[in-house]
Order: C-alpha cells, then sequence, then structure tokens
C-alpha cells in the first residue's frame, strides 16, 4: 500500500495567516491526490482534487499544489471557520489511502 | 448534486456482523462509484473499499479482505457495506462517498453511521 504522511500534525494560527500543510506519498502518485476538510462531527468536504483544482463552490484561499510524491496544501488567509481537520488521499493505487490528518486551530 | 443518507446507529456484540445502507439520491446511481470509509473515535480516515455498480466490480483494502462485503442494490440506488466477526477495534464511524467521475476523488458523503462493538 501507499504511504501517506502529513506535516505538521497540528497547528495553531491566528486569523488572516498564511497555513501550509504538507503531504508526503510513498511512491509516485503523479497529480492524484486530494485534500479534505473534516470539521467536528460531521463527514469530510472535498477541497482540492488532482492536487491542485479546488472543488466547485470551495474559497480560494484554498489552494494546493505538487506532484509526484511531494505535495502542499495554502490556506492563504484563516478564517474562524477554517478550524478543522485536513488530509491528504491518493487514488493513484489502490487502496486509496489517507494522510493521518491536520488540525487546525486559532491561536 | 447526489445526495447520500446512511441509515442508524448500531450497537453489536463481538463476533457479529453489521450491515450499514447507504441510499442515493439525484445522478444516476448505476453509473458512479461508492466507497465506504471509516473513522475510529479521535483518529484519521480508512479507506475500506468501494464498489462500481455498472461493472459489478469491488475494491477492499488487504486489511479488511475477507470481513468486508460492499454491494450495491441498482433497483433502490442503495449501497450496503458488511463487517463480519466485528471486534471492539471496529468501533467507528463508517462513512459512504461517491467517487467525482472521472476521478475517485470524494465529492459527496453520507452523514456516517456510528458503529459501536462492545459486549
Amino acid at each position: 500500500d501507499i504511504q501517506m504522511t502529513q506535516s505538521p500534525s497540528s497547528l495553531s494560527a491566528s486569523v488572516g495567516d498564511r497555513v501550509t500543510i504538507t503531504c508526503q506519498a510513498s511512491q509516485d502518485i503523479s497529480i492524484y491526490l486530494s485534500w479534505y476538510q473534516q470539521k467536528p462531527g460531521k463527514a469530510p468536504k472535498l477541497l482540492i482534487y488532482d492536487a491542485s483544482n479546488l472543488e466547485t463552490g470551495v474559497p480560494s484561499r484554498f489552494s494546493g499544489s505538487g506532484s509526484g510524491t511531494d505535495f502542499t496544501f495554502t490556506i492563504s488567509s484563516l478564517q474562524p471557520e477554517d478550524i478543522a481537520a485536513y488530509y491528504c488521499q491518493q487514488y493513484d493505487t489502490l487502496p486509496f489511502t489517507f494522510g493521518p490528518g491536520t488540525k487546525v486551530d486559532i491561536k | 448534486q447526489v445526495h447520500l443518507v446512511q441509515s442508524g446507529a448500531e450497537v453489536k456484540k463481538p463476533g457479529s456482523s453489521v450491515k450499514v445502507s447507504c441510499k442515493a439520491s439525484g445522478g444516476t446511481f448505476s453509473t458512479y462509484t461508492i466507497a465506504w470509509v471509516r473513522q475510529a473515535p479521535g483518529q484519521g480516515l480508512e479507506w475500506m473499499g468501494r464498489i462500481i455498480p455498472i461493472l459489478g466490480i469491488e475494491n477492499y483494502a488487504q486489511k479488511f479482505q475477507g470481513r468486508v462485503t460492499i454491494t450495491a442494490d441498482k433497483s433502490t440506488s442503495t449501497a450496503y457495506m458488511e463487517l463480519s466477526s466485528l471486534r471492539s477495534e471496529d468501533t467507528a464511524v463508517y462513512y459512504c462517498a461517491r467517487e467525482s467521475p472521472p476521478r475517485p476523488a470524494l465529492d459527496s458523503w453520507g452523514q456516517g453511521t456510528l458503529v459501536t462493538v462492545s459486549s
């Protein structure tokens, strides 16, 4: 199975800050990576697919980049409603494994 | 827009089985893929498997092979996930989700079903 790692595991930032999360795959997955946001008690929500494509309706402060094994997810200006856990998932090779997640909260 | 509604919470004994349903509305059920993802309390997301109804294909994570069966009833637009030989470690919220064609990113999710395994 492809192993996905994320860093950091948690972070605290101020409203308006730029937040960056990294995701690394154990082997080349091209651009086949998505990012999800999960708020407490809720189902995950798709934010980014194919590494850098914004899902319809998702605010433009969210963005993704990368290919191969190294990927980045960015919130350009953190908002209070962005408090959540964020997960990457590879869908290059079955099983479609998730990263362990990054918890984001407000400082 | 696809809407997925799952069955209610379950409490099961160790060694028993559970079957969770996921009813879809919107779109054409038989043409999209339904995946199942679980989340243990306080833990991350774990991909379990998926079904492609139009092709009659199922894929499972090796970890669950032999214990999980995913099926789909096209006549009722409902997918099912059955997990057998339950143990306490299977206590989790189980989600169904649709793969967003033409890629397997999961763009629509059910509300989740809590399965508690306890003696």
